[in-house]
């Protein structure tokens, strides 16, 4: 099964600075068909259901802040939150949703104030 | 407004059984494909089976293949998971969820429900 690997397990970052999540894929994402990688972030606050941020690797879902940004192409990618705001404390999580099933997450990300 | 709503657990022995339902609204059930993903709390996200828009197909993570059964009801707007021969790994929190696109099993989720508490235990 492919395997997505997401770095840090956590991270603490003052309010206004820039926080850098990356997953890795054991295989390539990228479908070369039609140049898309299928790569979707997700974000996870405490109490709540995950919720769609990123997918096609860097295309924003609809309604989310333009301090998210999804980045990246074949095995690598990078969700980087510009400016974070106290809102942005959650756990975030990578999906691949190319090859077969399963639609595999990545471990998860927390994301704290320092 | 796009509304799922799970139901269905609770607590049940090792050994035991369960169906766990999904009510959906806001959309057109039958063009999307419908997911169930778990959760042991505090951990991370765990994908456990996907039915096709059409219901002739679905797949199923390695860890409940041949155990769990997901299935749709167009009529009533329902998506279900049936738990046999539950374990106490299979204690979680499970969502539904739907797919983002439509004609296909591979596709982000972009809405899920709150979840249901299943937890495994004598």
């Amino acid at each position: 099964d492919i395997v997505m690997t997401q770095s840090p397990d956590s991270l603490a970052v003052s309010l206004g600075e820039r926080a850098t999540i990356n997953c890795k894929s054991s295989q390539s994402l990228l479908y070369s068909s039609n140049n898309k990688n299928y790569l979707a972030w997700y974000q996870q606050k405490p109490g709540q259901p995950p919720k769609l941020l990123i997918y096609w690797a860097s295309t924003r879902e609809f309604g989310v802040p333009d301090r998210f940004s999804g980045s990246g192409s074949g095995t690598d990618f990078t969700l980087t939150i510009s400016s974070l705001q106290a809102e942005d404390v959650a756990v975030y999580y990578c999906q691949r949703y190319y090859h077969d099933p399963p639609l595999t997450f990545g471990g998860g990300t927390k994301v704290e104030i320092k | 407004e796009v509304q799922l709503v799970e139901s269905g657990g609770v607590v049940v022995q090792p050994g035991g059984s369960l169906r766990l339902s999904c009510a959906v609204s806001g959309f057109t059930f039958e063009d999307y494909s419908m997911h169930w993903v778990r959760q042991i709390p505090g951990k991370g996200l765990e994908w456990v089976a996907v039915i096709r828009w059409d219901g002739y197909d679905s797949y199923y993570a390695d860890s409940v293949k041949g155990r769990f059964t997901i299935s749709r009801d167009t009529s009533k707007n329902s998506l279900y998971l049936q738990m046999n021969s539950l374990r106490s790994d299979d204690t979680a929190l499970y969502y539904c969820a739907k797919g983002s696109l439509s004609d296909t099993v591979m596709s982000p989720f972009d809405s899920w429900g709150q979840g249901t508490l299943v937890t495994v235990s004598s």
